[in-house]
């Protein structure tokens, strides 16, 4: 079965600030990657997604990550950090169901908290 | 289009109660699962159904049943709740297909707690 590591349980930035959240997976082929968001008492919201090609994905919200298949890793990143950032993230490996089909496999998130 | 939605939005249930949650979506997708959040596990998931009238466990079934009698709907029951069900609960749907061509989208959750 495959897994995705998140390291970091919570992470605390500065509006303005640089941020990075970490992601590891575990996958014997080439992933599909996913990065979700959950803001406070919602459901999740695709940020992005990698499955071939350009290493550098861009998301929504200015957020961008990228695949590094030496590090096994999918961080994501956003240049400037706002308020309205703050969140739970989750990254997510794209795995095969016995029966048949597909699914995400999660990471366990970070929570993500923004000082004004 | 609603997307998906969930109903309730919160529960309270007493050891050995019943209870379905509701998961309907309006956009025709093949695809629908049922998750569960506890704080610092991510989500697990409980069933999956690829289609009307078929369905199979997941990583974390016990517990729980579901059905799918038409596409649009895919209801979770509990029969004989227990404080370890105690839980936030995720329904998700999608096209078939791909996960990259096709995303997956979620509803916004169903807060349980069993006392």
């Amino acid at each position: 079965a495959q897994s995705v590591t998140q390291p970091d349980i919570h992470i605390t930035v500065s509006e303005g600030a640089s941020l990075e959240l970490r992601c590891n997976y575990s996958y014997g082929a080439t992933p599909y990657l996913f990065w979700y968001v959950q803001s406070p008492g919602q459901g999740l919201q695709l940020l992005l997604k990698y499955f071939s090609g350009d290493t550098l994905v861009q998301g929504i919200k200015g957020f961008e990550a990228e695949f590094k298949r030496s590090q096994s890793s999918f961080n994501l990143r956003k240049p400037s950090v706002h308020w309205s950032d703050a969140a739970e993230y989750f990254c997510a490996v794209g795995d095969i169901l016995t029966g048949g089909g597909n699914k995400l496999t999660f990471g366990t998130g970070t929570q993500l908290k923004v000082e004004l | 289009n609603a997307g998906v939605t969930q109903t309730p939005k919160f529960r309270i249930l007493k050891i050995g109660q019943s209870m379905t949650l509701q998961c309907a979506q309006d956009m025709n997708h093949n695809y629908m699962y049922w998750y569960r959040q506890d704080p610092g596990m991510g989500l697990k998931l409980i069933y999956y159904s690829v289609g009307a009238g078929i369905t199979d466990k997941g990583e974390v079934p016990n517990g729980y049943n579901v059905s799918r009698s038409t596409t649009e709907d895919f209801p979770l029951r509990l029969e004989l709740a227990a404080p370890s069900q105690t839980s936030v609960y995720f329904c998700a749907s999608r096209l078939a297909g791909s996960l990259v061509d096709n995303e997956q989208f979620f509803g916004p959750g169903t807060r349980l707690t069993v006392l």
